[in-house]
Order: C-alpha cells, then structure tokens, then sequence
C-alpha cells in the first residue's frame, strides 16, 4: 500500500533555531497538506498546498511557517525562530481528487 | 458549540462487546464524513467513510444523521487490537482543506 513517508521521526532543537520537516507523499497524490497535534490535543489543520502553491492556511500557520516543493517528490515545511509552544506532532498527508487523505508517521517535533 | 463534538471517554469495555461512539457537528452543510483510529503516537489511520445510507466494514457500522448533525460508529465483537482513539473528522466543503474539521478523539480501551 503507498504510503507518505515522513522524515525525520524526532526532531529536536533550541528555541529560536529553524527547522525544517521533510514528506515524501504518495506519488500521484496532488493535493498535499501539513497538520499539527500537541500531546494530548486533537489534530489541526496548518496547510494545504496544490499546483506548487498553498492553497489554504489556517490561522496557526503564519509567517514563521513556509512550505516548499523543491523537486518533483519532497513537500516540507520550515518553522523559523521555532518556540516551546512549537513542540507538537506535525503530520504531513497527501490525498488524491476528491479522496480521503493519507497520513504520514508523523515528525515529533521538540523545542527546548 | 464545538464544530465537531465527541464523546472523549475513555470507553473500556470488555473484549467481545458491542460499543458505540457518537460525533456531534455543527455545520449543516457539511459535505463529508470519516471515522479515523489513531494510536499513542501513531498517525491517524482512516477506518472509514460515513456514507448518508450508513455503510458497513466487517465488524464496523458508520451512520450518518444530517438531521441531527451526528455519525455514529459501532464496533461489534471488540478485540484487544481495537484499543485506540477513534476520531471523527467532517468535511465541511470538498473544495476547502481547511474546512477538514478534527474533533478530539473517543479513547477506547479493550480489556480481556
């Protein structure tokens, strides 16, 4: 079964460092999208990104947030200047027309 | 009222009961309907959709009541393995990402 690939599984880093998660979605997916769960909290949705450009964007995903398509597979997301209130799971999915969406394993990431 | 409302339990029911989880949503026109199962630490993992004439997967039943704004799902003969959170996530708008509503997750616990 395809799936979407998430890397790295834990990331960890100082507050005010910048980071950037990596996704490789399912290859004939063409809408991609970016979520965040703090522990403990439900999933919220950052970004959806479609034709090379986002699409949407929810309130959370402001301008410290920036996603990316560099080639023709990765999809990432860069978080500058990241703060301890950034330290959540952040999942990236991919769906095709009209489809559910597929989710990565997910990035726990961790901002100390 | 809460765009999509579950129950967070936790359920802990005996291994071969019948249990029951209900979501709650307050957009009228929402468009679509999923139940996802997400494990500790794990990604969401799409169950099933919720098909307006009900559907059924196995041991797994979705409702759909536009009337009442709620789905159902009913797990019969639970196993152990069914342990985890089942989300309810409702698509408000099958062109708008962001519409894609989470709500908090029903924790289900199996025991033996």
């Amino acid at each position: 079964e395809p799936e979407v690939t998430q890397t790295p599984s834990h990331q960890v880093t100082q507050m005010g460092q910048e980071v950037i998660l990596r996704c490789v979605p399912i290859s004939n997916h063409l809408y991609f999208y970016w979520y965040r769960q703090i522990l403990g909290q439900k999933v919220e949705f950052l970004v959806s990104f479609y034709n090379n450009e986002i699409s949407e964007k929810s309130e959370i995903f402001d301008d410290q947030f920036s996603v990316e398509r560099p080639d023709g597979s990765n999809f990432t997301l860069k978080i500058r200047s990241t703060k301890l209130e950034d330290s959540a799971m952040y999942f990236c999915a991919s769906s095709g027309q009209g489809a559910h969406s597929t989710f990565g394993s997910g990035t726990r990431l961790t901002v100390v | 009222r809460k765009e999509v409302e579950q129950d967070p339990g936790p359920f802990n029911v005996p291994e071969g009961a019948t249990v029951a989880f209900n979501c709650t949503y307050s957009n009228s026109a929402s468009q679509s309907f999923f139940w996802y199962r997400q494990d500790c630490r794990k990604e969401p993992k799409l169950l099933m959709s919720v098909y307006s004439s009900g559907n059924e997967d196995g041991r797994f039943t979705a409702q759909l009541n536009r009337a009442s704004q709620y789905i159902s799902l009913l797990i019969r003969d639970s196993k152990l393995s069914d342990s985890a959170t089942y989300l309810c996530v409702v698509n408000g708008d099958y062109s708008s990402a962001s519409k894609i509503i989470f709500g908090s997750g029903t924790r289900l616990s199996i025991r033996p």
